[in-house]
């Protein structure tokens, strides 16, 4: 199964800062089908970015995703108070899908 | 609006079995394809099982093979999840979730059920 690298662990940031999360895979993602989710604790996890860098409408626009193959990149441009959160990539290309282990973005 | 809701989630045995159901609205439940998704206490994501939109084709996680079934009733809109010979690493929040489309990433989830294994 492919297993997704997700770094760093957790990123201390302050409101207003730029975030920028790592998911990287043991092998090439077919199709670039990969989804980041955004998780708060207590709740389930919402779909931010999928097939890599297609954002979920009514998701604000500072989020954004790139990378392909192996390496994929989620970006926060500007660290809003509910952005801090856990993150999870997933892979959907090649089954079984696989989820990395998550970042949290945390407040500095 | 769509909205995913489960139940039968609690405390079992180890060896034990659980059903949990989730009941869905606002779509159409032959058109889309659903799965459970599992998070240990303090861990990350894990896929579970996921059923087609017809309910005849179902693939599991090896951690679940032969031990759990995912089934579903489209008339009553409900999924389901028989997990059999529970273990204590089954312990954890079983989220169902709908796919996004025809794309096997969920677009929508429900609050989860808990599951505890423990003796």
């Amino acid at each position: 199964e492919i297993v997704l690298t997700q770094s760093p662990g957790t990123l201390s940031l302050s409101p207003g800062e730029r975030a920028t999360l790592s998911c990287r895979a043991s092998q090439s993602v077919s199709s670039n089908w990969l989804a980041w989710y955004q998780q708060e604790p207590g709740q389930a996890p919402k779909l931010l970015i999928y097939d890599a860098s297609s954002r979920v409408p009514g998701i604000p626009d500072r989020f954004s995703g790139s990378g392909s193959g192996t390496d994929f990149t989620l970006t926060i441009a500007r660290l809003e108070a509910e952005d801090f959160a856990v993150y999870y990539c997933q892979q959907y290309g090649t089954s079984p899908q696989t989820f990395g282990q998550g970042t949290k973005v945390e407040i500095k | 609006e769509v909205q995913l809701l489960e139940s039968g989630g609690g405390l079992a045995h180890p060896g034990g079995s659980l059903r949990l159901s989730c009941v869905t609205s606002g779509f159409i439940p032959r058109s889309y394809a659903m799965a459970w998704v599992r998070q240990a206490p303090g861990r990350g994501l894990e896929w579970v099982s996921s059923v087609g939109g017809s309910g005849s084709d179902t693939i599991y996680a090896d951690s679940v093979k032969g031990r759990f079934t995912i089934s579903r009733d489209n008339s009553q809109s409900t999924l389901y999840l028989e997990m059999n010979s529970l273990r204590g690493e089954d312990t954890a929040v079983y989220f169902c979730a709908r796919y996004y489309g025809s794309g096997r990433f969920y677009g929508y989830w429900g609050q989860g059920s808990l599951v505890i294994v423990s003796s």
